[in-house]
Parts: structure tokens; sequence; C-alpha cells
């Protein structure tokens, strides 16, 4: 079965540098959710988009950015990096009125490095 | 606020029964949620409540009693590769909050 792939898995920036994580939902899925996951902590709900719309707004930075595309992938931008954005990135998508509708289904995660 | 509370870690003997217990106050309840998450991966779905009672799959069962704000998860005859973190999450609002986690050491 398809699952959610985001790219690119590892990333490696510099301090003030920008950056750009891609989410690709599970096919039909009509909603994408961000989360940043530092080491040993929970994950933080960032934002998420309900067909296309952005749905809600949790901890993310005014520094970013997201957006969700007319083919239902999701872009995460980053700008001036600092070296506490270096955590796991997850995307997660679900189908909200589906019958499982608040399953949350987690991608692999994009791990960020600043250095 | 929203607060979900679960212990920090817990340790159990291979082929033993353990229960992680999760208490929540949220501000909305659409539904509880248990996840399995390795270290450096991603979190995988075990279970999801919304009403109260019981719900069982294979040797994992989760619990919510929705008056009290509390659920647990019960792993039966656990194996090493069960080593992991546990989190309980509650859907508030399509939002998921989640708790810190549970980290669940197997000795054999």
């Amino acid at each position: 079965a398809a699952g959610v792939i985001q790219s690119p898995r590892h990333l490696i920036k510099e301090k003030r540098e920008t950056a750009t994580l891609k989410c690709y939902p599970i096919p039909r899925h009509d909603t994408v959710y961000w989360y940043q996951q530092g080491p040993g902590q929970d994950p933080q709900f960032l934002i998420s988009f309900y067909e296309k719309m952005q749905s809600d707004k949790g901890s993310i930075p005014d520094r970013f950015s997201a957006q969700q595309f007319s083919d239902y992938h999701s872009e995460l931008n980053m700008s001036s990096l600092e070296l506490g954005d270096s955590a796991l990135y997850f995307c997660a998508s679900s189908f909200r009125t589906g019958p499982s509708s608040y399953e949350q289904y987690f991608g692999p995660g994009t791990r960020l490095t600043v250095t | 606020g929203q607060n979900i509370d679960q212990p920090t870690e817990m340790t159990a003997t291979e082929g033993a029964i353990v229960q992680i217990n999760c208490t929540y106050q949220t501000s909305g309840f659409n539904g509880l949620f248990w996840y399995q998450q390795h270290a450096g991966e991603a979190p995988t779905f075990l279970s999801y409540n919304v009403l109260d009672g019981l719900e069982e799959k294979g040797r994992f069962s989760s619990f919510l009693s929705r008056s009290k704000g509390y659920s647990y998860l019960l792993l039966k005859e656990l194996q090493m590769k069960d080593s992991a973190s546990y989190l309980c999450a509650v859907n508030s609002n399509y939002q998921l909050i989640w708790g810190a986690g549970t980290k669940l050491i197997i000795k054999p």
C-alpha cells in the first residue's frame, strides 16, 4: 500500500540558510500535518492543511511557512535556520471524512541538521 | 490548558504483560490514539478509541474512559522488538495533542 513520502530523508544546512521539505500524502488523503520532533521529545505540531487550505496552526515559527499544492503535496519552507531547528520533521496525512477519519499516517521523516 | 500525562519509562520482561497508562485533559476530544515509535523512526499507529471500553487487536489492547480522562495500552506476550516509545495522543479539534511518550524497555 502507498505510504506518505517525504523528501529529502536527510538534510544538512548551515545557520541562516533556507531549507524546503516536501511531503507527498497517501493518495486520496485530504489532510496533511507537519510535526517537529527534537531528540527525546514528543512530536510538536506545526501546521496542517485540509483540502489545500491551512487548517490549524501550532507552534510553527514565523521563519517557517508551508503550503499545500493542487496535487495535495505539501512543502515546509524554513528560512534563517538556527541550530535549534535541528530535528526530525514528520509529515502525516489523513482522510478526514473516512471511516478512520482521525488516524494519521506518518511519513519516514526528514532529519535536518543545522551546523 | 491541554495536558497529557504518561510514565516516562517502564521496564518489563520478555513474555510478560505490561500496561501503559495515559491521562488527559484537553479542550476537545475526537478520540485517543496510541502510537509506537522506535528511535529515529516515524510513529506507527497502534490503536484508536473514541468510545468507552476496550479495543483488542492481537497482542495489543487499548482501553478508554472518557469520564475519567484515562486510557491504557496493554501489551501481552512481550517480545524484544516491543522495546520502543509508546505515545498517547488525543485528537482535539483536528489536532493531535501528544504525550511525552513512555519508553518501554524489555529485558530477556
